[in-house]
This record gives C-alpha cells, sequence and structure tokens, in this order.
C-alpha cells in the first residue's frame, strides 16, 4: 500500500538560509498535517490543511509557512534558519471524516549549522 | 487545554515478560480519542493501538492491550510477551474528536528497552 512520502529525507542548511520541506499524502488523503520534533522531545503540532484550506495551526514561528496544493501535496518553508529549528520534520494525511487515522510520513530530518 | 503525562521516562523488562506503560491525560472535552505511538530507533511513528472515549470496551491489538479509566482519566498500554522489536520510544497520545481540531497531542515518552 502507498505511504506518505516526505523529501528529502535529509537536509543540512546553515543558518540564515531557506529550506523546503515536501509531503505527498496517501492517494484520496485530502488532510495533511505537519509536526516537528526536536532532539529527544516528542512530536509537535505545526500546521494542517484540510482540501487546500488551512485547518489549524499550532506553534509553528511566523518563520515558517506552509500550503497544500491541487494535487493534495504540501510544502513546509523555512527562511531565516535558527539552529533550534534542527529536528524532524513529520507529515502525516488522513482523508476527510477519519482524521483519527493519521498515517505519518517517514520524517525530513534538518540539521541546521 | 488538553495535556498528556508519561510518568516513566525509561523502563527495562526481560525479553517474554508483560509490561505497563502508564498515561494519564487532561481534558474537559467528552469525546476524544487516544492513541499508543511507537517509534523504533527508524525515528518512524507507528500506530500501535487506538481507543474512543465513548467506547468502554478496552482496545486489543494482539500482544497490545490498554487499560481505558475514563473517570480517572488514564490510559495505560499493556504489552504481552514482549519480543526484542518491541524496544522503541512509546508515546501516549490525544485527539479531540471532531472536524478541524483533529491534531495529535503527544506525551512526553517513554523509552523501553526490551533485554534478551
Amino acid at each position: 500500500a502507498a505511504g506518505v512520502i516526505q523529501s528529502p529525507r535529509h537536509l543540512i542548511k546553515e543558518k540564515r538560509e531557506t529550506a523546503t520541506l515536501k509531503c505527498y499524502p496517501i492517494p484520496r488523503h485530502d488532510t495533511v498535517y505537519w509536526y516537528q520534533q526536536g532532539p529527544g522531545q516528542d512530536p509537535q503540532f505545526l500546521i494542517s490543511f484540510y482540501e487546500k484550506m488551512q485547518s489549524d495551526k499550532g506553534s509553528i514561528p511566523d518563520r515558517f509557512s506552509a500550503q497544500q496544493f491541487s494535487d493534495y501535496h504540501s510544502e513546509l518553508n523555512m527562511s531565516s534558519l535558527e539552529l533550534g529549528d534542527s529536528a524532524l520534520y513529520f507529515c502525516a494525511s488522513s482523508f476527510g471524516t477519519t482524521s483519527y487515522e493519521q498515517y505519518f510520513g517517514p520524517g525530513t530530518r534538518l540539521t541546521v549549522t | 487545554a488538553q495535556t498528556v503525562t508519561q510518568s516513566q521516562p525509561e523502563m527495562s523488562v526481560q525479553e517474554a515478560e508483560t509490561v505497563t506503560l502508564s498515561c494519564t491525560y487532561d481534558t474537559s472535552e467528552s469525546n476524544y480519542y487516544l492513541f499508543w505511538y511507537k517509534q523504533p530507533p527508524s525515528r518512524q511513528m507507528i500506530l500501535v493501538i487506538r481507543q474512543e472515549a465513548y467506547k468502554q470496551q478496552n482496545a486489543t491489538e494482539n500482544r497490545f492491550s490498554v487499560n481505558f479509566q475514563k473517570a480517572a482519566k488514564s490510559f495505560s498500554l499493556k504489552i504481552s510477551d514482549s519480543q526484542l522489536g518491541d524496544t522503541a520510544m512509546y508515546f501516549c497520545a490525544f485527539m479531540k474528536m471532531g472536524r478541524r481540531d483533529d491534531k495529535i497531542i503527544f506525551g512526553k515518552g517513554t523509552r523501553l528497552h526490551i533485554l534478551p
């Protein structure tokens, strides 16, 4: 069965640079969620989209923006990167009314040096 | 606001033993979901088990079962006949029921070591 795809899997950036993380949900899934997991931390919700509209927003820095495109894939754009942005970024997807079944992607490991 | 508390940062048990991971949560919601997620060294987030708050019957998935005490806001995970592959970080998690507010809130996690 198809799973959530995230690219790239690993990304190394320098401070003040920009990064773009991509998420391709499971086919037919219309909702995408982004979570950030810092080293030794639990995942923290950043933002979600349902049918290409922002659905919910968590503790996402103003330096970050995200959107969901017409093909339902989503991109998380991160600017003016800081050392503290180094983390594992998960994307999860779900379908419509069954949002209790969120399928997680493998994550993108971002390292800011 | 909802909170999830896991009071055991780390646990170790011998292979084939039974182990119970504790979790408490706080919410004013009456309808919600509770989850246990497993995160092995690969860092993949894997759903272990899900419990709907409106269901009185405790969820079971093979060797994994939960003890859901709604009034006490307690949600423990029991792993029977533990295996080496169960070694992982386990997160207890909460999600409100309903559209547009379906983010998952995780606890701090319990690192479980299964010893040979």
